[in-house]
């Protein structure tokens, strides 16, 4: 079945660091693939999307680029702040069928000033 | 209603008790999720449904574990003879079934079983 692969933490990072959370996914069809974020003390909540190959999603300084070469979605940010301190969770929705979102198990970053 | 609405939003109990939690999804969001999260772990997949049934309970942990939706709607996740292991922030999630869509989550429940 499809899945998600993403990189295990903890990142820590100094500020104004450069992030890249890696990420795989094995699917059968198109997915569209998306990073959410968990700050401290809070819910999950939509980061980025890419929806077709090619496409970069883009939200809050943070990037990740729809690979389909290479089955990859890796988020990147060119200089963190204490402030993306959460964790990240890379995820597929299947575009046919059931449309299920499968996640991965998520990569949590601590960022220090 | 305007969001995934999970509820109680804490819950303690004692070991061996049964407990329910419930989750009421975004109105029109035919697929829904339930995920249980550690503390300091990532997300643990538990059960899908896609209306009110659920093609793939592949994550429910233990046989004590079990989950009902009812009208396409409303879903209730049970846990039976809780134990401690069972303390976790239960997330449940809702989207709708149709291309390049995401998915909404609720606020959780933190279960603790003392």
């Amino acid at each position: 079945g499809d899945s998600v692969t993403q990189m295990e933490g903890p990142v820590t990072l100094s500020e104004e660091a450069f992030l890249t959370i890696n990420c795989t996914y094995t699917a059968t069809g198109y997915p569209s693939l998306f990073w959410y974020v968990q700050y401290p003390g809070e819910g999950l909540q939509l980061l980025l999307k890419a929806t077709k190959a090619d496409d970069k999603g883009s939200n809050k300084g943070f990037e990740a680029t729809y690979r389909k070469e290479t089955t990859s979605f890796h988020l990147e940010k060119g200089s963190v702040q204490v402030s993306d301190s959460a964790v990240y969770f890379c995820a597929l929705s299947e575009n046919t069928g059931g449309f299920k979102t499968i996640f991965g198990a998520g990569t949590r970053l601590f960022v220090k000033a | 209603g305007a969001g995934v609405s999970q509820s109680p939003s804490n819950k303690v109990t004692e070991k061996g008790k049964d407990v329910e939690l419930r989750c009421d999804p975004i109105s029109g969001h035919t697929a829904l999720y339930w995920y249980r999260q550690s503390l300091g772990q990532g997300l643990e997949f538990l059960i899908y449904f896609q209306g009110n049934s659920a093609p793939d309970k592949s994550g429910l942990p233990s046989d004590r574990f079990s989950a009902e939706r009812t009208g396409g709607s409303v879903s209730t996740l049970t846990i039976q003879r809780t134990q401690q292991e069972d303390s976790a922030v239960y997330l449940c999630a809702s989207s709708l079934r149709r291309e390049n869509t995401e998915a909404f989550f609720g606020q959780g429940t933190r279960l603790t079983v003392v």
